[in-house]
């Protein structure tokens, strides 16, 4: 079975630092992976997504980056962190027509 | 691209009641509509979907219903328990997934 993994769980981080976030999906190959971001009580917010290794699409202009070194890693990273970065990341892989499986999230405080 | 409405944002409803929560979709050529809940400090879970050649599907305690022709589908929970109080999502997908704002559900003992 797939199973998603994210990590660390909650990340506190002062502004000015670098930020990686890391998530790798087990059991199947070629995944579509997205990030998404959710700032407290809001929706799902599409940061980016991929569709293959190297092949990254930013959705909102933002002081993050996305990378996929392989095939069913996916990391998101920051130069400097902004208080505006804190929030509830998620990763998720998937399919549009069959939905998609989130990771439970890392819980990001910039202070 | 899609467009997604949900409402309301917030519900209470009190214990062994209904709840139905509506999401209304912009693009026709959208044909799949998951339903995701969200409990605290976790990622969102898939609960239940429906995809455009289906009116309506039932799982237990919750349904999802489907009008194509007024792009619009609905939730609806039935016998509420206090663990059914989270935050849920319905999306749509063409080519890709878009989610409604959330609807917190609070049930009442």
């Amino acid at each position: 079975s797939q199973t998603i993994h994210q990590w660390p769980a909650t990340l506190v981080q002062p502004v000015g630092s670098p930020l990686s976030l890391e998530c790798t999906v087990e059991g199947t190959s070629n995944p579509n992976l997205y990030w998404y971001r959710q700032a407290a009580g809001r929706g799902l917010q599409l940061l980016f997504y991929s569709v293959g290794i190297g092949q990254i699409s930013s959705e909102v202009p933002q002081n993050l980056s996305a990378s996929r070194p392989q095939d069913r890693q996916f990391i998101l990273s920051s130069k400097k962190l902004l208080l505006s970065d804190s929030g509830f990341y998620l990763c998720a892989w998937g399919l549009a027509n069959y939905g998609y499986t989130f990771g439970s999230g890392t819980r990001l405080t910039v202070v | 691209g899609e467009n997604v409405e949900q409402h309301p944002s917030t519900l209470s409803v009190q214990e062994g009641d209904s709840a139905v929560i509506k999401c209304t979709y912009s693009d026709s050529a959208s044909n799949y509509f998951p339903w995701y809940k969200q409990e605290l400090g976790k990622g969102p879970q898939l609960i239940i979907d429906i995809r455009s050649n289906v009116g309506e599907k039932k799982d237990q305690r919750i349904a999802v219903t489907l009008n194509k022709t007024a792009k619009h589908f609905s939730l609806h929970i039935t016998e509420t328990q206090p663990e059914d109080s989270a935050v849920y999502f319905c999306a749509a997908s063409s080519h890709k997934l878009s989610f409604g704002a959330g609807t917190t559900v609070t049930v009442r003992a």
